[in-house]
């Protein structure tokens, strides 16, 4: 079993559509957490970064981690085509974690 | 400011060859981490460094190897390459080791062997 599995897709909407893309992780150490965007040809670029359980919202996105059931969301609100990329949960222990622990990554399609 | 620069962005190799991918951090970050991206799944973490010395390794062979320079800039080294060694290797930095400084990523170098 993978640390971090991730919804595989690929995940086609239309435009201005909410987007609502999963991970779920099995190590109760994990505490930083991040969403990477990634365009094609492109490396992961970093969207969000929360600590912990709960909330954080930037502009249209929106990310949720919910610690009790080793979940964490991202909330895309009026997709828009310019978010059609690969998207990559991020997971890391404490303070002295060496590496970043990925998902394997949704594609999304927004279609206009 | 400038991201995390890498060098060269594509590159192709024949198996057994050896190759150097170079990166440059951003700014003020001190460390460098080094990771390799199969197509159709997530990095698969290579290497740390800070300050010059090594903070963590991943489950790849001693083929690979790397080092940081006073200036913080990075070479990852692949020897005897593999076709399964084909893939796109990331280069990211961040301000110093730990899950409290995100990591920032490069384009990336794009390594085909063949």
């Amino acid at each position: 079993q993978k640390e971090v599995e991730q919804d595989p897709g690929p995940l086609s909407v239309p435009e201005g559509a909410i987007v609502s893309l999963n991970c779920t992780y099995s190590n109760s150490a994990f505490q930083y957490f991040m969403w990477y965007r990634q365009y094609s040809r492109k490396g992961p670029e970093l969207l969000m970064y929360t600590y912990s359980s709960g909330n954080k919202e930037d502009g249209r996105f929106t990310a949720q981690v919910d610690k009790s059931s080793k979940y964490i969301s991202l909330f895309i609100r009026d997709s828009q085509p310019s978010d059609s990329a690969t998207y990559l949960c991020a997971t890391i222990s404490s303070g002295s974690a060496r590496q970043l622990t990925f998902g394997s990554g949704t594609q999304l399609t927004v279609l206009p | 400011d400038a991201g995390v620069t890498q060098s060269p962005t594509h590159l192709i190799k024949t198996r057994g060859q050896h190759v150097t991918l170079r990166c440059s951090p951003i700014s003020g970050h001190k460390s460098v981490s080094w990771y390799q991206q199969v197509l159709g799944q997530g990095p698969q973490f290579i290497f740390q460094y800070y300050e010059k010395e090594e903070r963590g390794r991943g489950n790849f062979p001693d083929r690979f190897s790397a080092r940081q320079f006073p200036n913080y800039s990075s070479e990852l080294n692949v020897n005897a390459l593999l076709l399964g060694d084909s893939a796109l290797y990331l280069c990211a930095s961040s301000l110093k080791v730990g899950g409290d400084s995100p990591l920032h990523f490069g384009n990336g170098t794009r390594l085909t062997v063949t």
